[in-house]
C-alpha cells in the first residue's frame, strides 16, 4: 500500500511570512499533485509534477518533486489569508484514476 | 469549458435509507473516480470508473456501488446508511491525454449528514 504523510498537520502564520509544507513516501510515484481545499468545497488542482528534481512556480507558490520521486514539499512565500485552506498531496500510479492522497496540512494565514 | 457537477450538494437521510449521487464529469473526461472525505479519516478511495465499466475499486464495503453511463456521468448508491456514512462525497474526473490520468478535477462535494 502506498502512504504520502504530510507535515506538518497544522499551520498558523501571520500574513507576509513564508512557509514550507511536506509531503513524504516510501513509495515512487509516476507523478504527485498538489491540491488546496476550502471547507465545504472540493479540492482544486494547483499542480502536477512528473519528473524527478522538478520545480514548478505558481506566483508565489513553489512546488519540488523529490529526485527520487518519492516527496515533494510546497513553498509559499509571503502568505495572506486568501492562501488558508487545506493543502493535500497526491501521488499518482500507473493504476489510472486510483490516486493515494495524504492527510493534509491545514494553513491558517491571520492578516 | 463547465467543472465537475455533483447533485445533490447537500443531503439528509436516516439510517437504513440508501441515497444516490449524481457526477457529471469535465466534457471529454472518460474516467470518475469517487471518494470519501471525513475528519478523521481523510480522502479514501471508493472507486474509479472508465467507459461503464468499474476499473479500480478502494476497500469499502459492498454497500457502497456505482455505475458509469455511456456520456460517462456517473452515480453512487449507498445502501442501509450508517452513521458512520456521514461525509463529503467527492468525485473526480480526468483528462484522457498520456500521463496525464492520475490528474484530477474534483466537483464541490455532495455533503451527506446520515440521523
Amino acid at each position: 500500500t502506498q502512504l504520502l504523510e504530510q507535515s506538518p498537520q497544522f499551520l498558523s502564520i501571520q500574513e507576509g511570512e513564508n512557509l514550507t509544507v511536506y509531503c513524504n513516501s516510501s513509495s515512487v510515484f509516476s507523478s504527485l499533485q498538489w491540491y488546496r481545499q476550502e471547507p465545504g468545497e472540493g479540492p482544486v488542482l494547483l499542480v502536477t509534477v512528473v519528473t524527478g528534481g522538478e520545480v514548478k512556480k505558481l506566483k508565489r507558490l513553489t512546488f519540488q518533486f523529490g529526485d527520487a520521486r518519492k516527496d515533494s514539499s510546497l513553498h509559499i512565500t509571503a502568505a495572506q489569508p486568501g492562501d488558508t485552506g487545506l493543502y493535500l498531496c497526491a501521488g499518482g500510479s500507473t493504476n489510472a484514476g486510483k490516486s493515494t492522497f495524504g492527510d493534509g496540512t491545514t494553513l491558517t494565514v491571520k492578516p | 469549458k463547465a467543472g465537475v457537477t455533483q447533485t445533490p450538494r447537500y443531503l439528509i437521510k436516516t439510517r437504513g435509507q440508501q441515497v444516490t449521487l449524481s457526477c457529471s464529469p469535465i466534457s471529454g473526461h472518460r474516467s470518475v473516480s469517487w471518494y470519501q472525505q471525513t475528519p478523521g479519516q481523510g480522502l479514501q478511495f471508493l472507486f474509479e470508473y472508465f467507459s461503464e465499466t468499474q476499473r479500480n475499486k478502494g476497500n469499502f464495503p459492498g454497500r457502497f456501488s456505482g455505475r458509469q453511463f455511456s456520456n460517462s456521468r456517473s452515480e453512487m448508491n449507498v445502501s442501509t446508511l450508517e452513521l458512520g456514512d456521514s461525509a463529503l462525497y467527492l468525485c473526480a474526473s480526468s483528462p484522457p491525454l498520456q500521463g496525464a490520468a492520475d490528474t484530477q478535477y474534483f466537483g464541490p462535494g455532495t455533503r451527506l449528514t446520515v440521523l
